[in-house]
């Protein structure tokens, strides 16, 4: 079983609809990051968590820590939001979720 | 994210060959992370590096993997006698610091390999 599971592994939506991620992980951490893949293979870091909630721009990412589970929400979501979305944990070293593929479909 | 860059993008290597991928950090970045994401599945932790130390090497295979940092030029992830297995994606990542803040951390666009 994997240190950090993600789902839904592939996603479609239509532009403008809400979307959401999960994740959930089973180790001790001292952070969660949500990472974001371009089909391009570029790799950007949208959010490190480490309790709460923070939002950035259509983004919102949640954690729980007591339930080890964490969100990713993406608001009117729109086509450039197509990528690969991965959540990462650190603690004694890092652990990668495999993936959701998201597709908007204007 | 282009402030780490990495080269080559893509490298073929035939099975027996060396590979040599190369990853400058972001300018002030002193601390540099390899990731390999290999088909169909997720990054997998590699090694941390600081200038001239390794730190943590616990995600690298115990052969023919080898990294560096040096004092002055790239950090370099070097494959020897390079196998069918090793055909994925190497990504390179860096930041300031150890930890927090995160926001220093930034990944490079990666290196394809493919070996035949």
């Amino acid at each position: 079983k994997n240190e950090v599971e993600q789902s839904p592994q592939n996603l479609t939506a239509q532009e403008g609809e809400f979307i959401t991620i999960n994740c959930s992980y089973s180790v001790g951490i001292s952070a969660l990051h949500w990472l974001q893949q371009h089909p391009g293979g570029g790799i950007v870091s949208l959010f490190m968590l480490s309790s709460g909630k923070k939002k950035h721009g259509r983004l919102i990412a949640t954690i729980n820590i007591q339930e080890k589970h964490s969100s990713l929400h993406i608001t009117a979501s729109h086509p450039r939001d197509s990528a690969v979305y991965i959540c990462a944990v650190t603690g004694n070293q890092f652990y990668f979720g495999t993936g959701t593929s998201l597709t908007v479909i204007p | 994210n282009a402030g780490v860059m990495q080269n080559p993008r893509h490298l073929v290597r035939r099975r027996g060959q060396e590979a040599r991928l190369r990853c400058s950090p972001m300018k002030g970045h002193s601390h540099v992370y390899w990731y390999r994401q290999l088909p169909e599945e997720g990054l997998k932790f590699m090694v941390y590096l600081q200038k001239e130390n390794i730190i943590d090497e616990s995600g690298m295979p115990k052969e023919r993997f080898s990294a560096e940092f040096p004092k002055e030029g790239p950090s370099i992830l070097r494959i020897q006698q390079v196998v069918r297995g090793d055909s994925a994606a190497y990504f390179c990542a860096s930041s300031p610091h150890r930890t927090a803040p995160w926001w220093g951390y930034t990944f490079g666009s990666g290196t394809r390999l493919t070996v035949v």
